[in-house]
C-alpha cells in the first residue's frame, strides 16, 4: 500500500495545463527528494524529473514541479497528445529501516 | 547507453519461488543501486528491493520476509527470489539501475523492459 498519495487521473485538452498532486508526510517527502516518472501505455517507466526539480536530457520544460512541506506537483502545460501516459512521483521514505516508495499513480488523458 | 534485461520464467506455481535475472549491458556495474520493481496487471508501481554493488541490501518492508536479491559482478547481472508466491505476485517485473546521486538509490534512470511472470497452478 503506497504511502504517496495521487488523484487516479487527470485530463485536459491540448494546450492546456494539467496539474498532478502527490501527498505525502515528513519520513518521505518531507525530508527526501521527490522524483517523476512517466508511463506511456505498454512500456517500462521513464525518469521525468529528479531530486526535486531537474529534468533529464530530452524532457520539455513544459513539464514543472512544485514541493511544500509534505506534498509536491506535477504540471503539464502546453499538453500534447504523447503526454497521455500515468505519471508516478516517488520518494525515499526514512520510515522502517528506509525503503522507496511510488505514488498511487496518476493517468492523465488528453480529451 | 545502459541497458537492462530480466529474464526467467514466465509462470510460476503458488508456494513456488520466483526467480528473475536481470543482465545490465553498455555500463559498469559497480556504483549504483540495482532495484527490483514490479506492477500487477493495470495496477500501480511497487519497489521491491535493492542490492548495492557494495552487496549490501534493503528490501521492502512488506516483502522482506520472502525476498532475496543477490548480484554476480563477474558476470554483470542481479537476481530476484520471491518465495511462497501467491497469485498477489502475479505481476510486470522490472529491473532497474539507480544512481545514487545524493540519496539512497537516488533517480531510477535505466529500466528494464519488464517481465510477466503469473503465479498459477
Amino acid at each position: 500500500q503506497s504511502v504517496l498519495t495521487q488523484p487516479p487521473s487527470a485530463s485536459g485538452t491540448p494546450g492546456q495545463r494539467v496539474t498532478i498532486s502527490c501527498s505525502g508526510s515528513s519520513s518521505n517527502i518531507g525530508s527526501n527528494y521527490v522524483y517523476w516518472y512517466q508511463q506511456l501505455p505498454g512500456t517500462a517507466p521513464k525518469l521525468l524529473i529528479y531530486r526535486n526539480n531537474q529534468r533529464p536530457s530530452g524532457v520539455p520544460d513544459r513539464f514543472s514541479v512544485s514541493k511544500s512541506a509534505t506534498s509536491a506537483s506535477l504540471a503539464i502545460s502546453g499538453l500534447r497528445s504523447e503526454d497521455e501516459a500515468d505519471y508516478y512521483c516517488a520518494a525515499w521514505d526514512d520510515s522502517l529501516s528506509g525503503h522507496y516508495v511510488f505514488g498511487t499513480g496518476t493517468k492523465v488523458t488528453v480529451l | 547507453q545502459v541497458q537492462l534485461q530480466e529474464s526467467g520464467p514466465g509462470l510460476v506455481k503458488p508456494s513456488e519461488t520466483l526467480s528473475l535475472t536481470c543482465s545490465v549491458s553498455g555500463g559498469s556495474i559497480s556504483s549504483y543501486y540495482w532495484n527490483w520493481i514490479r506492477q500487477p496487471p493495470g495496477k500501480g508501481l511497487e519497489w521491491i528491493g535493492y542490492i548495492y554493488y557494495s552487496g549490501s541490501t534493503n528490501y521492502n518492508p512488506s516483502l522482506k520476509s520472502r525476498v532475496t536479491i543477490l548480484l554476480d559482478t563477474s558476470k554483470s547481472q542481479f537476481s530476484l527470489k520471491l518465495n511462497s508466491v501467491t497469485a498477489a505476485d502475479t505481476a510486470i517485473y522490472f529491473c532497474a539501475r539507480g544512481s545514487g546521486n545524493y540519496a539512497p538509490i537516488g533517480e531510477i534512470d535505466y529500466w528494464g523492459q519488464g517481465t510477466l511472470v503469473t503465479v498459477s497452478s
